[in-house]
């Protein structure tokens, strides 16, 4: 099994591009997840998705950031404009069964530079 | 805010010796998880506990549960240079959600040859 795809690995970007991350899941897994981690606060939720649709997005900052999962086998998360204090790994994660406790799969991260 | 606090927020052994790490929470759980993330990589899933559970067993890891304490305890015994990483626990949002799970801050553990 390929694992959880994020691309990409790294970006350098300047303030007011738009930024767009994306996850291929381990096929089957119906959660997806979003999380951001950075050095001061730690690992966040910023949403997550069951069979295809967002289930809690409290975790976003802010209107800047947005996801979609337009299918089971994709997902993006979207920053536009992205702002330096966006700079942060961005993590996709998935789980085989949504509403059953479980493991999540982490893929390896994007690693997001804004200037 | 987050769920989890871990406790030290850093560890350095020598091989051999063992590790302790400490997560509190705030909340009522299902499950708690415990997950290792070297430097740079993703985060890999250790060991789940449930909520009535109170110790569990995974090669050289035990983990242990206190839901009245609301607490639980990660112990790496043996530990080898390999096991340098940082660990995290992780509880669900509540009671009755299995999907959202909450990380907390992390432990870094070192381990000298």
């Amino acid at each position: 099994d390929a694992g959880v795809i994020q691309s990409p690995r790294h970006e350098v970007t300047e303030m007011g591009q738009e930024v767009t991350l994306r996850c291929k899941p381990i096929s089957g897994h119906n959660s997806l997840f979003w999380y951001r981690q950075t050095m001061m606060r730690g690992l966040e939720l910023l949403i997550y998705f069951n069979n295809n649709v967002p289930i809690d997005d409290s975790g976003m900052p802010e209107d800047r950031f947005s996801a979609k999962m337009p299918n089971a086998s994709f997902s993006t998360l979207k920053i536009q404009p992205s702002e330096p204090r966006d700079s942060a790994v961005y993590f996709c994660a998935t789980k085989r069964t949504s509403g059953v406790a479980g493991e999540l799969f982490f893929g390896e991260g994007s690693r997001l530079t804004v200037l | 805010s987050q769920q989890g606090e871990e406790d030290p927020q850093a560890l350095s052994i020598q091989e051999g010796e063992n590790a302790t790490m400490n997560c509190s929470y705030k909340t009522s759980i299902n499950n708690l998880q415990w997950y290792r993330q070297n430097s740079g990589r993703g985060l890999v899933h250790l060991i789940l506990i449930r909520s009535n559970e109170r110790e569990k067993h995974s090669g050289r890891l035990r983990v242990t549960l206190d839901t009245s304490k609301k607490s639980s305890s990660l112990l790496i015994t043996a530990s080898r240079a390999a096991d340098t990483a940082s660990y995290f626990c992780a509880t669900v949002g509540g009671s009755y959600n299995t999907d959202k799970l909450i990380f907390g801050t992390g432990t870094r553990l070192q381990v000298f040859p």
